[in-house]
């Protein structure tokens, strides 16, 4: 069956970097296009970015775009998420999802921008 | 990047119907459909149907979607208590080339 795990999360200084990591199995992951979507604390859903099943086309959210960059290892069945220059407001719950549908979900890492 | 335009809440008595709106423009909704997610506390998303009106395997028969134009709407039937959850609409967006959410409804089982 298709699993989503996601790792990396934790708390981190305003300005500083962190990345982030999904481990994907149970399906052929090089087929799929991937999100990155967040939560913060009581709040909505909102969608961070994408890569292609290739991984040849990445698109970001406005809030993130210059700050954040998504990739994926198809030899490692991984997909990242590196944030840089994090910022309080980045403080959320980091899902990552399967292709356009948003099909399958991980069980999401808290990630805490806080000095 | 504005999202998708969803009520707050509603609230229907056990054993209803809930019917449960999602409004975007021709970019995202009125292009390619839209999806619909529920949220139950504590939990991820979870796909309750894609292309606007296709059920993956799985889900109840209870959830049924359709689209008219730019608008989708999500059609819970016989409520159950489980039913109480947050549901999320999403859409690609062609234009902005961002998928967009929802800001969510809170279905309330009373």
């Amino acid at each position: 069956q298709v699993q989503l795990v996601e790792s990396g999360g934790g708390v981190v200084q305003p300005g500083r970097s962190l990345r982030l990591s999904c481990a994907a199995s149970g399906y052929t992951f090089s087929s799929f296009p991937m999100h990155w979507v967040r939560q913060a604390p009581g709040k909505g859903l909102e969608w961070v970015a994408v890569v292609s099943y290739d991984g040849s086309n990445k698109f970001y959210a406005d809030s993130v775009k210059g700050r954040f960059t998504i990739s994926r290892d198809a030899s490692k069945n991984m997909l990242y998420l590196q944030m840089n220059s994090l910022r309080p407001e980045d403080t959320a719950l980091y899902f990552c999802a399967r292709d356009t549908d948003f099909d399958h979900w991980g069980p999401g890492t808290l990630v805490t921008v806080s000095s | 990047q504005a999202g998708l335009t969803q009520p707050p809440s509603v609230s229907k008595a056990l054993g209803q119907t809930a019917t449960l709106t999602c409004t975007g423009n021709s970019n995202n909704v009125g292009d390619q459909g839209a999806s619909w997610l529920q949220q139950r506390p504590g939990h991820p998303p979870k796909l309750l149907s894609f292309r606007s009106t296709t059920r993956p395997s799985g889900i109840s028969e209870r959830f049924s979607a359709s689209r008219s134009g730019n608008t989708v709407s999500l059609t819970i039937t016989g409520l159950q208590p489980e039913d109480e959850a947050d549901y999320y609409c999403s859409a690609w967006d062609r234009s902005l080339s961002v998928s967009v959410f929802g800001s969510g409804t809170k279905v309330i089982v009373l």
